[in-house]
Order: structure tokens, then C-alpha cells, then sequence
């Protein structure tokens, strides 16, 4: 099955930095990579998705870069704001099963 | 967006009794929610998979006949958690996948999650 690694496990900025965020996936027939936002006691919000037929994928303060070839991607939060503070989650589908997640990073965005 | 609402938002019962969540999609249609359940602290773990009008198919490990899904119609999922124990407080999360956007069969959206407390 699809193996999914995300780091960092924690991350924390300056208000106005950029954070970034890495998966590794490892089933090469994946094509599908979202990127979900959860705050506490809440289900996941997602923010941004990406297919494996572009290469980059941008909104607003938020981008996603994909890298098929070395199966990576990666979340990219520019001008951080603390409200952007929370656990966020990667994933990985097929179109067939279900989306497999990574571990989450939780980002504290420092005032 | 995709609405999913889940009901209730948050249950408390004493231990051997069953409860009951319910998953809506609100604005679209889903042939498959899935259900997802989440320690403190920890990410996303897959129980089973529900599809409209047949059987859920459930992860290893996941007892079927302790969760019950039942998948009735396009917008109503429902899980049941039978003798509940307190090993089963856990925050329940349904996704559902939006049926309406065609080709982009991997998109779900999550419910808000219902947080179980068993006495």
C-alpha cells in the first residue's frame, strides 16, 4: 500500500515568515495530493490540492509544488499570520481507495 | 465549498451502551463517505469505507459488527458504535467524495468530527 512521510512533525515561525511543509509518497500510481488544515477539537479544512498533472498550484498566501519524478510535495505558507497556527495534514490518493494521510506538522505561528 | 455536517458534535454515555453518529453531505451528493477515527495528538486513521446502497468495506483491524456503518442514501452515512467501551472515546471524523466534480473523484471533505466520551 501507499506509505506517506511528512516532516517536520512540528514547526514553528516568526509571524511574516514563510513555512514550508515536505511528503514523500511511494506508490508511483498516486495522482491526487491535498493538503488539509486542522485546528484543535475541529475536522479537517482543506486548503489546497494539487494533481499529478501540474507542477505547481498557487492560492493566495498558499502554494503547492509536486515533484513526480522524485515523489515529493510540498506546502508552502507564505506572509504566516498566527491564524494560520494548527496541525496540517498531507495526503495521497488514486481514485480508487481512500486518501492515505501523513503524520501532520504542527505549525505555531510565534506574534 | 463542499458541506459535510456530523451529529452530534459531541456525546458522553456510559459504558455498554451504543451511539449513533450521523454524516450529511449538505450541498452535494457522495457515493462514498468514509470514516475516519483520531487520538489526541495523532493523525488520520482509516476504519471503513461506505458506499451508498452496499456493504462498508472495513480496515484491518477495525471490528465490523462493534462499528456499524449503514450507507442509505447519497447524502446520509451512519455510524454506530455498539457496547461502547471506554478504549472507544476517540474523535470520529466522516469525509464524504464529491460525486458532482466528475473526473476529480479524490476530493473529500471532512465533517467537523464528533468527540466521544465513554463513562
Amino acid at each position: 500500500g501507499e506509505n506517506v512521510e511528512q516532516h517536520p512533525s512540528t514547526l514553528s515561525v516568526q509571524e511574516g515568515d514563510s513555512a514550508v511543509i515536505k511528503c514523500t509518497y511511494s506508490d508511483s500510481a498516486s495522482n491526487y495530493f491535498p493538503w488539509y488544515k486542522q485546528e484543535l477539537g475541529k475536522g479537517p479544512q482543506l486548503i489546497i490540492d494539487i494533481r499529478s498533472n501540474v507542477g505547481e498550484k498557487k492560492d493566495q498566501r498558499i502554494a503547492v509544488t509536486l515533484n513526480k519524478t522524485a515523489k515529493h510535495f510540498s506546502l508552502h505558507i507564505t506572509e504566516t499570520q498566527p491564524e494560520d497556527s494548527a496541525v496540517y495534514f498531507c495526503a495521497v490518493g488514486d481514485g480508487r481507495r481512500a486518501l492515505t494521510f501523513g503524520s501532520g506538522t504542527r505549525l505555531q505561528v510565534q506574534p | 465549498g463542499a458541506v459535510v455536517s456530523q451529529h452530534p458534535s459531541w456525546v458522553i454515555c456510559k459504558s455498554g451502551t451504543s451511539v449513533k453518529i450521523e454524516c450529511r453531505s449538505l450541498d452535494f451528493q457522495a457515493t462514498t463517505m468514509f470514516w475516519y477515527r483520531q487520538f489526541p495528538k495523532q493523525s488520520l486513521m482509516l476504519m471503513a469505507t461506505s458506499n451508498e446502497g452496499s456493504k462498508a468495506t472495513y480496515e484491518q483491524g477495525v471490528e465490523k459488527d462493534k462499528f456499524l456503518i449503514n450507507h442509505a442514501s447519497l447524502t446520509l452515512s451512519t455510524l454506530t458504535v455498539t457496547s461502547a467501551h471506554p478504549e472507544d472515546s476517540s474523535f470520529y471524523i466522516c469525509s464524504a467524495r464529491d460525486l458532482e466534480r466528475g473526473g476529480e473523484t479524490d476530493t473529500q471533505y471532512f465533517g467537523p468530527g464528533t468527540r466521544l466520551t465513554v463513562l
